[in-house]
């Protein structure tokens, strides 16, 4: 199993320029969520969903848009990328009924 | 005030020594309490996990969680180089889809 995968490792993006993280998870979870992470504020829940065709707001969504057309992907994407959304990127999943979060190693994003 | 609140320290020890990582919390409802270990430039992944009150040991490693005082404990006997990361707490009332309040981490560095 390769877990969960983030593409890419690294971006770096133009103020207002968009793009998609990808996230993918080969253990059959429903559960996934999408983190970011700064120094100071700790892991904060971008968005979330529980299911194939269900997704719902976390804590900071805003500028931020998800899907979740199937079981294995979960892709965030920034809308019009600002320097405030300059972050470290988590992917997590776990599985109905359990609290054990998977997370991918991160995209690090820097908006310029 | 967050409803979890760990000390982000630096902390700095020798080889060895004995750990004490703390957290409080605020929502007397948490009953499911997870520490995480995060490794520089790594995603985080489950170290420990407790339901409601009691102590619960793996190896090296002992979680408490004292409900009556709000008080989560991760304790690391014969510390390592290897032991050297960012330590988070989390909990949730199994509620609410399960959703973690997070912790801001504790940075440890273990040195030989």
């Amino acid at each position: 199993n390769a877990g969960v995968t983030q593409t890419p490792k690294f971006q770096v993006l133009k103020t207002g320029q968009s793009m998609t993280l990808q996230c993918a998870q080969d253990m059959n979870h429903e559960y996934m969520s999408w983190y970011r992470q700064d120094p100071g504020m700790g892991l904060r829940l971008i968005h979330y969903s529980v299911g194939a065709g269900i997704t719902d707001q976390g804590e900071v969504p805003n500028g931020y848009n998800v899907s979740r057309s199937t079981t294995e992907d979960f892709p965030l994407r920034l809308l019009s990328a600002a320097p405030s959304q300059t972050s470290v990127y988590f992917c997590a999943s776990r599985g109905t009924g359990t609290d054990t979060q998977y997370f991918g190693p991160g995209t690090r994003l820097t908006v310029l | 005030q967050k409803e979890v609140e760990q000390d982000p320290g630096p902390l700095s020890v020798p080889e060895g020594a004995i750990v004490s990582l703390n957290c409080t919390y605020s929502n007397s409802a948490f009953q499911y309490f997870m520490w995480y270990r995060q490794y520089s430039r790594k995603g985080p992944e489950l170290l420990m996990y407790t339901y409601s009150s009691g102590n619960k040991e793996d190896g090296r490693f002992t979680a408490q969680v004292d409900k009556s005082s709000k008080y989560i404990s991760l304790f690391i006997r014969d510390s390592q180089p290897s032991d050297s990361a960012t330590y988070l707490c989390a909990s949730h009332n199994a509620g609410n889809n399960r959703k973690l309040i997070w912790g801001l981490g504790t940075s440890l560095a273990v040195n030989p």
